[in-house]
C-alpha cells in the first residue's frame, strides 16, 4: 500500500537551511502529483509546494518563493523540499501529500520544523 | 486565491446525534472541465490529516457512510449522520479546483458534549 515517510525536520536558527526528504513505497513518486503541506503549532493546514508528474512544473505559496525549492529523485522515489532563508514562521510540521488524481490521497506522518534562536 | 469560509469553528455535539459543517469558497470551485474539486479532510488528535471526501460526495475507501458530503458551486456542507466517539478531531474543507495555491479552511473542532 501507499506509504510514505518524512525525514529531516529538526531545529535551525533563522536564516539557516533545512531539507525535507519524503520516502514513498508502493507507489512511484514520479508519476504522481506530490505536494508539501505544512500545520504550524496549533494551527490549520497550509499549502507549501507541489510538483508536478513531468518534474518540470512546480508550484509554490508566496510566502516561500525564491527560498525553497520542491525536487526529487526519482532513483530513490525520493521527494524534497529545500528550505533556504527560514525563518520563525516556518515553524510547522511538514506533511508529504500524494494527489491521485485529486489532493490528498495519502499523507506522512509529517516531520517537525522549528525555527529558533 | 480562493478564500474557503467554514462554519462553525467549534461544534460540540452529543453522541448518537447529527453534525453538520458548512464551507463556502470566495469563488465558484466548479472546474471548466466540469467537475468541482471540493474535499474534506479530518485530522484526529495527534494524527496527519485523512480525506473523507473528495469532488464533492465521494467517499474514500474505508470512510463510513455516516460521512456525506454536498453542494454544489459556492456552498458545501460535510454531515456526520451519527456522530460516535471516534469523530472527535479538526475537519478542514480544501479546494483544488483554482490552483495555485491549493487552499484550506480555517478548520472546524468537533467535540463531544
Amino acid at each position: 500500500q501507499v506509504q510514505l515517510v518524512e525525514s529531516g525536520g529538526g531545529v535551525v536558527q533563522p536564516g539557516r537551511s533545512l531539507r525535507l526528504s519524503c520516502t514513498a513505497s508502493g507507489f512511484t513518486s514520479s508519476s504522481s502529483v506530490m505536494h508539501w503541506v505544512r500545520q504550524a503549532p496549533g494551527k490549520g493546514l497550509e499549502w507549501v509546494a507541489c510538483m508536478w508528474s513531468d518534474g518540470r512544473n512546480t508550484y509554490y505559496t508566496d510566502s516561500v518563493k525564491g527560498r525553497f525549492t520542491i525536487s526529487r529523485d526519482s532513483s530513490k522515489n525520493t521527494l524534497y523540499l529545500q528550505m533556504n532563508s527560514l525563518r520563525p514562521e516556518d515553524t510547522a510540521v511538514y506533511y508529504c501529500v500524494k494527489d491521485d488524481g485529486t489532493f490528498g490521497g495519502s499523507w506522512g506522518r509529517g516531520t517537525l520544523v522549528t525555527v529558533s534562536s | 486565491d480562493v478564500v474557503m469560509t467554514q462554519s462553525p469553528l467549534s461544534l460540540p455535539v452529543t453522541l448518537g446525534q447529527p453534525a453538520s459543517i458548512s464551507c463556502r469558497s470566495s469563488q465558484s470551485l466548479v472546474h471548466s472541465n466540469g467537475n468541482t474539486y471540493l474535499s474534506w479532510f479530518q485530522q484526529r488528535p495527534g494524527q496527519s490529516p485523512r480525506r473523507l471526501i473528495y469532488k464533492v460526495s465521494n467517499r474514500d475507501s474505508g470512510v463510513p457512510d455516516r460521512f456525506s458530503g454536498s453542494g454544489s458551486g459556492t456552498d458545501f456542507t460535510l454531515k456526520i449522520s451519527r456522530v460516535e466517539a471516534e469523530d472527535v478531531g479538526v475537519y478542514y474543507c480544501m479546494q483544488g479546483t483554482q490552483w495555485p495555491p491549493w487552499t484550506f479552511g480555517q478548520g472546524t473542532k468537533v467535540e463531544i458534549k
